[in-house]
Order: structure tokens, then sequence, then C-alpha cells
């Protein structure tokens, strides 16, 4: 079965250093997401694609994180500069368009800034 | 604001016993809900969602919409069962994202 790769799995990083995290969604999906989970927390929504375009970015920290996904297949979210704060995991989920929410995540990258 | 809330962080039952997880929702449109499961060391994936009104693995959801819930049910749980549950809600009209609740742990012991 065809699944959502990401990459890296885990990344520790320097406060106020540059990380990125990778998504190659399921082929033919042309929605893409990026969450962001906080120990003891459900996934919250960082931004949405379809396609190569940006859906809902509202809840995304435009101050230091910003999303690409310029083909509209795979998709980079890239942090600078990182905060203590920011030390989550991040998990990118793609779906079918109009597939009645159906979504499929990747196994996430654990991010811990020191 | 759209919400979901899972009351319980931990449920403890023993192999056989009845599960309930609960799960309310605030929204005053009409929501698609689902219910998310993540087993130790797998990804997050999809359990059920309620317009498909399906069972799966012996679990069953219902929509009350006039108590804005979602509980999830099983009649006998089993081992395997031990997992991370979230229930998730979707309002976006144009698109799919969905708003999780902070997830219930279910642990069956025999």
């Amino acid at each position: 079965e065809a699944e959502v790769a990401q990459s890296p799995r885990y990344k520790i990083t320097e406060k106020s250093q540059a990380v990125a995290f990778w998504c190659d969604p399921i082929s033919g999906h042309a929605t893409l997401y990026w969450y962001r989970q906080i120990l003891g927390q459900g996934p919250e929504l960082l931004v949405q694609f379809q396609d190569e375009s940006v859906v809902d970015d509202s809840q995304l920290p435009k101050d230091r994180f910003s999303a690409e996904r310029l083909k509209g297949v795979d998709s980079t979210l890239k942090i600078q500069p990182a905060e203590l704060g920011d030390s989550a995991m991040y998990l990118c989920a793609s779906s079918l368009r109009n597939t009645g929410r159906r979504a499929f995540f990747g196994q996430g990258t654990r991010l811990t800034v020191v | 604001a759209q919400r979901v809330t899972q009351p319980e962080k931990l449920l403890s039952v023993f192999k056989g016993a009845p599960v309930e997880l609960k799960c309310n929702y605030s929204y005053s449109g009409s929501p698609e809900l689902f219910w998310y499961v993540q087993y130790s060391r797998q990804r997050l994936q999809l359990l059920l969602r309620h317009i498909s009104r399906e069972s799966i693995k012996g679990f069953t959801a219902d929509l009350n919409k006039g108590e804005t819930s979602f509980h999830l049910k099983k009649p006998f749980a089993q081992e395997e069962d031990s997992a991370m549950y979230y229930c998730a809600l979707s309002i976006n009209q144009a698109g799919t994202a969905l708003i999780f609740g902070k997830g219930t742990t279910l642990s069956v012991s025999s």
C-alpha cells in the first residue's frame, strides 16, 4: 500500500538555526497538509495545499515558518529561526481531492530544539 | 470556535469489557466526524467516519447532533485495541482539514 513519506524521522537543532522537513505524499493525492503535534496534544493544522496552491495557512507562524509545494507533488516545511517552543512532531498528510476527508499520514518528523 | 473535546486522557479496561471513548464537538454547521487511531510505533490512521456508518475492528460510532457527540464504542475490548485514539472534526468546505481532539489512550489488559 502506498504511504506518505517524510524525512528526516528525527531532527535535533539549536535554537536560532534553520531546519527543514520534507514530505512526499501518496501519488495522485492533490491535497497535502502539514500538522504540528505537541506532546500530549492532538495534531494541529499548520498549512494545507491543494495542488501547488495554499488553501489554508491561517495557523502558520509566518514570521518564522514557510511551506512550499512548487510542482504540486512533494513539499517542504521550513523553520527559521527555530525556537525552543517549536519542539514537536511535524506530521504530513495527504488525501485525494473530494474523498470525504480521509487523510493518510506520514510517520512524522520529531523535532527537538535545544 | 470549532473544537473537539475528548474528556479522558486515559481509559483502562480489562479484556472483554465494553469500551466507550467519549468525543464531543463544537460546531454550528453540518459536521463530518472521524476517529483516527495510532498504535504503538505506527502512523496515525483512519479508523472510521460517521458518514460511512461502518464497523471497523468491532468499533462503531454514532453521530448525535443533539448532544454534539461522536462516542466510539466496542462491546468487547481486545488487547490489540490498546492505542491512542483521536476524534476529529472536518468543517472546511473547500478543503479537508481536520480539527483533532487531544486524544485518549486506551489500555486493555488481560
